[in-house]
């Protein structure tokens, strides 16, 4: 089982719609969840990040995160082109280190 | 410009060759890291410093790849004796370890490494 999982997608959505971004996680003692974004390319962005159950919200973009399900999600309202890019879940395990998924490819179509 | 800066950006070698790349971090930040990352996949760790000491290597890494971070500043990765499946993106990254959220990681562009 891979540490962070992630669908690699693509996942298209039509422009405004939401975008629903998923990620899962194996280290129960996870303490932070990052969410980066990386257009072709460049290299990654970090765009959010989390500490503790619940919502996180940030203009357009909500985390989430249960730690029970050992699941985090990144919620893009009002999709736009511009978003169009792979989206990496990373976490920290109480290591000094980020581990990341294998990214989400999001097309936002016009 | 005060982010992290690597260089070269592109890189083509020969098979059996030395390659050597720099990454400047962030100057306020003590940490840095260095990751890997092929086409439709998220970034491999590699290793990471915390000032000049080198607090962890993957132990996927092989011998041939090395890393250093002398003076606690700018850090350089080595590879000898490439071979072809070491081509992918060398991703430098810092953060500083102060308070919570120190694992913020800021990225350099990468180094595009080609192996022919």
């Amino acid at each position: 089982q891979k540490e962070v999982e992630q669908n690699s997608g693509p996942l298209s959505v039509p422009e405004g719609a939401i975008a629903s971004l998923n990620c899962t996680y194996s280290d129960r003692g996870s303490q932070s969840f990052f969410w980066y974004r990386q257009y072709s390319g460049k290299s990654p962005e970090l765009i959010m990040f989390i500490y503790s159950n619940g919502d996180k919200e940030d203009g357009r973009f909500t985390a989430q995160l249960n730690k029970a399900s050992q699941y985090v999600s990144l919620l893009i309202r009002d999709s736009q082109p511009s978003d169009s890019a792979t989206y990496l879940c990373a976490v920290n395990n109480q290591g000094g280190k980020l581990i990341f998924g294998q990214g989400t490819e999001l097309s936002v179509k016009p | 410009d005060t982010g992290v800066s690597q260089n070269p950006r592109h890189k083509i070698t020969k098979r059996g060759q030395n390659v050597t790349f720099r990454c400047d971090p962030i100057s306020e930040h003590n940490r840095l890291y260095w990751y890997r990352q092929t086409l439709g996949q998220g970034p491999e760790f590699l290793t990471y410093f915390q000032n000049e000491a080198q607090l962890e290597k993957s132990r996927l890494l092989s011998d041939r790849f090395s890393a250093e971070r002398p003076k606690g500043s700018f850090s350089t990765l080595e590879i000898q004796r490439t071979e072809q499946g070491d081509s992918a993106m060398y991703l430098c990254a810092s953060s500083s370890n102060r308070g919570r959220g120190n694992e913020k990681l800021f990225f350099g562009s990468g180094t595009q490494l080609s192996v022919l």
